[in-house]
């Protein structure tokens, strides 16, 4: 069984909805980290949490270390928005090399 | 802000071919990492670079070599290409272990 797993692994939208996506771990963790994958392949860090909550425009990222759970949302979706989301954790008490990376969720948003 | 620089972006190989990925980082970042990344599956730590002078062993290390060259520039070597290395390979740099990491555009390499 994977260490990280995300949910769903495609989604797809209408432009204006809200979406979100969900990654679980079965590891203890040191930090939760959010990442964007565009079509076109670069990767960009979102969010790194360690508990609660962040928001940033129109993304929200939250963690419940005790269920072992973390969603990211998006308000009022847009095409842009389009793209592969991951979900990467960093084992606790772990080298420096130990993140560990969820498949990807794809998200479709259509106009 | 060029940020993380891979090259080249695209490659092909024949198995048995050697070359080098290069990666340079313009942040004074002191950690860097390669990554694989194959359809179906999560990222793969290839090697990683604590600081300058340092490498070790990732998840995925088998057939790959790497150098870190100074602060800036931390290389990936496959000697004798496979195709099973055939991937889509990202280098990645963070200011210490516990920050975000920051991706370059990614080498797809293909090999024959």
């Amino acid at each position: 069984k994977n260490e990280v797993e995300q949910s769903p692994q495609n989604l797809t939208a209408q432009e204006g909805e809200f979406i979100t996506i969900n990654c679980s771990y079965s590891v203890g963790i040191s930090a939760l980290h959010w990442l964007q994958q565009h079509p076109g392949g670069g990767i960009v860090s979102l969010f790194m949490l360690s508990s609660g909550k962040k928001k940033h425009g129109r993304l929200i990222a939250t963690i419940n270390i005790q269920e072992k759970h973390s969603s990211l949302h998006i308000t009022a979706s847009h095409p842009r928005d389009s793209a592969v989301y991951i979900c990467a954790v960093r084992k606790s008490g772990g080298s420096q090399g130990n993140l560990i990376f969820g498949k990807g969720t794809k998200l479709s948003v259509k106009p | 802000n060029a940020g993380v620089t891979q090259t080249p972006k695209f490659q092909v190989l024949k198995t048995g071919q050697s070359m080098t990925l290069q990666c340079a980082q313009d942040m004074n970042h002191n950690s860097m990492y390669w990554y694989r990344q194959d359809p179906g599956m999560g990222l793969r730590l290839i090697y990683y670079s604590a600081s300058e002078g340092t490498t070790d062993k990732g998840e995925v290390p088998n057939g790959y070599n790497v150098s870190r060259l100074n602060k800036r520039e931390f290389s990936l070597r496959l000697e004798s290409a496979a195709p099973s290395q055939t991937s889509v390979y990202f280098c990645a740099s963070s200011e210490g272990w516990v920050g975000p990491q920051h991706f370059g555009d990614g080498t797809r390499l293909s090999i024959l």
